[in-house]
């Protein structure tokens, strides 16, 4: 079974500085996906950046970006420019391909970020 | 739709009776899951669907919880009995497996009284 790991339940972060969040999981799967979601107070979960473990290019959105380190399992988050609006909750989350069997979307614990002016 | 969309948004319901929470998930999106967030906390996994393929419902609490998915789209989260402890906000998320990246909707806070 894949586990996902975020061992900062809580970081702060100043207006327009940047800051990472850390998110590690365990499979034995070659293939798959990693997905970062932000949870602000409204609830809804939004999907802000998807990486395909077989693509060595780091993905980017925006003022966000991950550092994806395969073979260390790691999948970071870093956003640039941090705005107020970027306080929520950050969920990391692994997803296997569909090969006809389940697919089920994991995910780690969350990281609250506050962003502070 | 445009979207993932659940109802009723918001519930409160007496100890003791059912509830059924609806989702409607994003046209073509094959996949289907369900999720539990009690106040402040991850995501606990429920229940999912693939296509017709059986449910992975390993996830479910109790035999008081049941979910459907009727013609490969709609899906109805059924509690019997609601305890105290169902409380929760209650999400639901389609994806698509073609692209590999599920959205959810913006979930059923479920309060038991």
């Amino acid at each position: 079974a894949q586990t996902v790991t975020q061992s900062q339940p809580e970081m702060s972060v100043q207006e327009a500085e940047t800051v990472t969040l850390s998110c590690t999981y365990d499979t034995s799967e070659s293939n798959y996906y990693l997905f970062w979601y932000k949870q602000p107070p409204s609830r809804q979960m939004i999907l802000v950046i998807r990486q395909e473990a077989y693509k060595q290019q780091n993905a980017t959105e925006n003022r966000f970006s991950v550092n994806f380190q395969k073979a260390a399992k790691s999948f970071s988050l870093k956003i640039s420019d941090s705005q107020l609006g970027d306080t929520a909750m950050y969920f990391c989350a692994f997803m296997k391909p569909y090969t006809g069997t389940a697919s089920k979307l994991t995910f780690g614990t969350g990281t609250r970020l506050q962003v502070t002016l | 739709g445009a979207g993932v969309s659940q109802s009723p948004s918001n519930k409160v319901t007496e100890k003791g009776k059912d509830v059924e929470l609806r989702c409607d998930p994003i046209s073509g999106h094959t996949a289907l899951y369900w999720y539990r967030q009690s106040l402040g906390q991850g995501l606990e996994f429920l229940i999912y669907f693939q296509g017709n393929s059986a449910p992975d419902k390993s996830g479910l609490p109790s035999d008081r919880f049941s979910a459907e998915r009727t013609g490969g789209s709609v899906s109805t989260l059924t509690i019997q009995r609601t305890q105290q402890e169902d409380s929760a906000v209650y999400l639901c998320a389609s994806a698509s497996l073609m692209r590999h990246e599920a959205f959810f909707g913006q979930g059923t806070r479920l309060t038991v009284v």
